[in-house]
């Protein structure tokens, strides 16, 4: 099973300020098989990046990811009021697909 | 528009079993995975497997392997799952999830699912004596 290790556990910034979460898989995918999800209190989460780096229809180009092999990044550019909320990743090159633990970004 | 909308929260008692539904629309039901997943109170999402809705065929996480049972009605585009013996470990909100990747661009040897890029609003399942 391959686990994924998120870091910081909680990221406390103020809006306008830039994020950066980081996402560490067990073992190398050899293809990006990385996807991040924003959720937020009593919301399914939300697809924000697949592929590590490709954004679906409607999610704003603040939101990017980057990385390959074992470590991989979700940048949010600039904070807006509505992206203070859980984010995960989670990793679809092995079976079972797993996520990681989460990183809250919380209003400084 | 994508919508899943699942069955209602339900209450079970230990070693019991519970069926959840997902009624989807606005995709091609026959055309793509659809996804079981589960989040227990302030943890994150866990995957419980996969079901092709046309096949019938399901891939689960071994630790679910035992118990879970995934099954799809084409003529009303619901999939189902069910878990059997209960314990309070199981409380948790269950979700159903459609995958982003279309069966059809994909071959054969796709059997492990991608991301999920619509999810249904959750059911609340809770276990207690």
């Amino acid at each position: 099973e391959i686990v994924l290790t998120q870091s910081p556990g909680t990221l406390s910034l103020s809006p306008g300020e830039r994020a950066t979460l980081s996402c560490r898989a067990s073992q190398s995918l050899s293809f990006p098989y990385l996807a991040w999800y924003q959720q937020k209190p009593g919301q399914a989460p939300r697809l924000l990046i697949y592929g590590a780096s490709s954004r679906p229809t409607g999610i704003p180009d603040r939101f990017t990811g980057s990385g390959s092999g074992t470590d991989f990044t979700l940048t949010i550019g600039r904070l807006e009021p509505e992206d203070f909320a859980v984010y995960y990743c989670q990793q679809y090159g092995g079976s079972p697909l797993t996520f990681g633990g989460g990183t809250r970004v919380e209003i400084k | 528009q994508v919508h899943l909308v699942q069955s209602g929260a339900e209450v079970k008692k230990p070693g019991a079993t519970v069926k959840v539904s997902c009624k989807t629309s606005g995709y091609t039901f026959k055309g793509f995975f659809l996804h079981w997943l589960r989040q227990a109170p302030g943890q994150g999402p866990e995957w419980m497997g996969w079901i092709n809705p046309e096949t019938g065929d399901t891939n689960f996480a071994q630790k679910f392997q035992a118990r879970v049972s995934m099954t799809a009605d084409m003529s009303l585009t619901t999939g189902y799952m069910e878990l059997t013996g209960l314990t309070s470990d199981d409380t948790a909100l269950y979700y159903c999830a459609k995958d982003r990747v279309r069966l059809a661009a994909v071959g054969p040897s796709f059997t492990t699912g991608s991301s999920f890029d619509s999810w249904g609003q959750g059911t609340l399942v809770i276990v207690s004596s």
